[in-house]
């Protein structure tokens, strides 16, 4: 089953302008991951926020995690064609064991 | 370093038969998990191990069935395939608590 609900399901964007992307879940959680999908190709891991945090930054990346309200967003900072993707947020829940589950994602769209 | 690898990188097969995919984790990586991912879906948890050992198992019928080698890699089985079993299928090695996912292996049943 999946935990997280990602909003919007598509976004589609010009270059240059700023993507954000939102996560919910369910249960409690270890951490929440970010990752992007090209294509229905392999996933590539962008970022990872651990319960007792509340933002990270990676580059033009910028994670918040808000555990009262269940919830995670993705900021994209002048976006480029390239960031072109899937985007999903997956859960470590408490007594997984380090089992992800994944929302459905976001798939965002960056025109040039 | 090479990444999480895998193979085949595509696969079609008919209904009523079975599949072996394979998959080698990141150099030093010891535990493997594998996902499903239909299309337009994200991915979904079928099985981790752990040094050789099932540590998780998601809610998946007794027709899928995987193991670990002794060099940490792994293969995940499906019999009996049904049309449904039609999905990307992910490997993923872990180090700490980020998991580092391969290409995947197609799989389409005809």
């Amino acid at each position: 089953s999946q935990q997280g609900e990602e909003d919007p399901q598509a976004l589609s964007i010009q270059e240059g302008e700023n993507a954000t992307m939102n996560c919910s879940y369910k249960t409690s959680i270890n951490n929440l991951q970010w990752y992007r999908q090209n294509s229905g190709r392999g996933l590539v891991h962008l970022i990872l926020i651990r319960s007792n945090e509340r933002e990270k930054h990676s580059g033009r990346l910028r994670v918040t995690l808000d555990t009262s309200k269940k919830s995670s967003s993705l900021l994209i900072t002048a976006s480029r064609a390239a960031d072109t993707a899937s985007y999903f947020c997956a859960t470590d829940s408490i007594g997984s064991q380090g089992n992800l589950i994944f929302g459905k994602g976001t798939k965002l769209s960056v025109k040039p | 370093d090479a990444g999480v690898t895998q193979s085949p990188t595509h696969l079609i097969k008919t209904r009523g038969q079975h599949v072996t995919l394979r998959c080698s984790p990141i150099s030093g990586h010891k535990s493997v998990s594998w996902y499903q991912q239909v299309l337009g879906q994200g991915p979904q948890f079928i099985f981790q191990y752990y040094e050789k050992e099932e540590r998780g198992r998601g809610n998946f019928p007794d027709r899928f069935s995987a193991r670990q080698f002794p060099n940490y890699s792994s293969e995940l089985n499906v019999n009996a395939l049904l049309l449904g079993d039609s999905a990307l299928y992910l490997c993923a090695s872990t180090e700490g608590n980020e998991q580092f996912f391969g290409p995947g292996t197609r799989l389409t049943v005809l």
